[in-house]
């Protein structure tokens, strides 16, 4: 099947820093990806869609300026978490569909991001 | 909220049952997935369901959707330590991209 791979896996950042994490589809070509947070024992939360070349489309509710997405090519998008705090602190997954998605199809999805603020 | 509910939230049964998790969900839908997802991990598809399918199988896997109901149901039978997981469900909806996950069911499998 089809693999993304996100990096890195956990990470752990001074309150204030900016952190960056990649998602690169490996083996297929996405217009599209998708950035989720996960609390702990609690569901996926869409943050963002990713689209290639254009500026992405955030969730309600969710701070554009505070998590920067970047989706400059067809198997690269990459979320900045800037000027972290711990309440940033959280698990991370991006997502993404082959390019020629037409429906009824599966996502993709990487490992995970482990953020943790000090 | 759209999110789908799940339940049960947690289910602790020994190893050769089977386990039985439902989902609902909100709006109408061109398809239904469920995922898996061990501790810390990503997700992984399991099956897809089509809005005009009513049962499919995988293996051990039986799913189940009764759109009239906006339902479904994930059946793994004869259970093994390893299944021992958090399973999602997902709606796709008709010209959407995004997936909307239910709350998720926790999985323990009691060898």
């Amino acid at each position: 099947g089809a693999v993304v791979s996100q990096h890195p896996s956990w990470v752990i950042c001074k309150s204030g820093t900016s952190v960056k994490i990649e998602c690169r589809s490996l083996d297929f070509q996405a217009t599209t990806m998708f950035w989720y947070r996960q609390f702990p024992k609690q569901s996926l939360m869409l943050m963002a869609t990713s689209n290639e070349g254009s500026k992405a489309t955030y969730e309600q509710g969710v701070e554009k300026d505070k998590f920067l997405i970047n989706h400059a090519s067809l198997t690269l998008s990459t979320l900045t978490v800037t000027s972290a705090h711990p309440e940033d602190s959280s698990f991370y997954i991006c997502s993404a569909r082959p390019v020629m998605w037409q429906g009824d199809t599966e996502a993709f999805f990487g490992q995970g991001t482990r953020l943790t603020v000090v | 909220s759209q999110q789908g509910e799940e339940d049960p939230q947690a289910l602790s049964i020994q190893e050769g049952e089977n386990a039985t998790m439902n989902c609902s969900y909100k709006t109408s839908i061109n398809n239904l997935q469920w995922y898996r997802q061990n501790s810390g991990r990503g997700l992984v598809h399991l099956i897809l369901i089509r809005s005009n399918e009513r049962e499919k199988h995988s293996g051990r896997l039986r799913v189940t959707l009764d759109t009239s109901k906006k339902s479904s149901s994930l059946l793994i039978t004869a259970s093994r330590a390893a299944d021992t997981a958090s399973y999602f469900c997902a709606t796709e909806r008709f010209g959407n991209e995004k997936l909307t996950f239910g709350t998720g069911t926790r999985l323990t499998i009691i060898p």
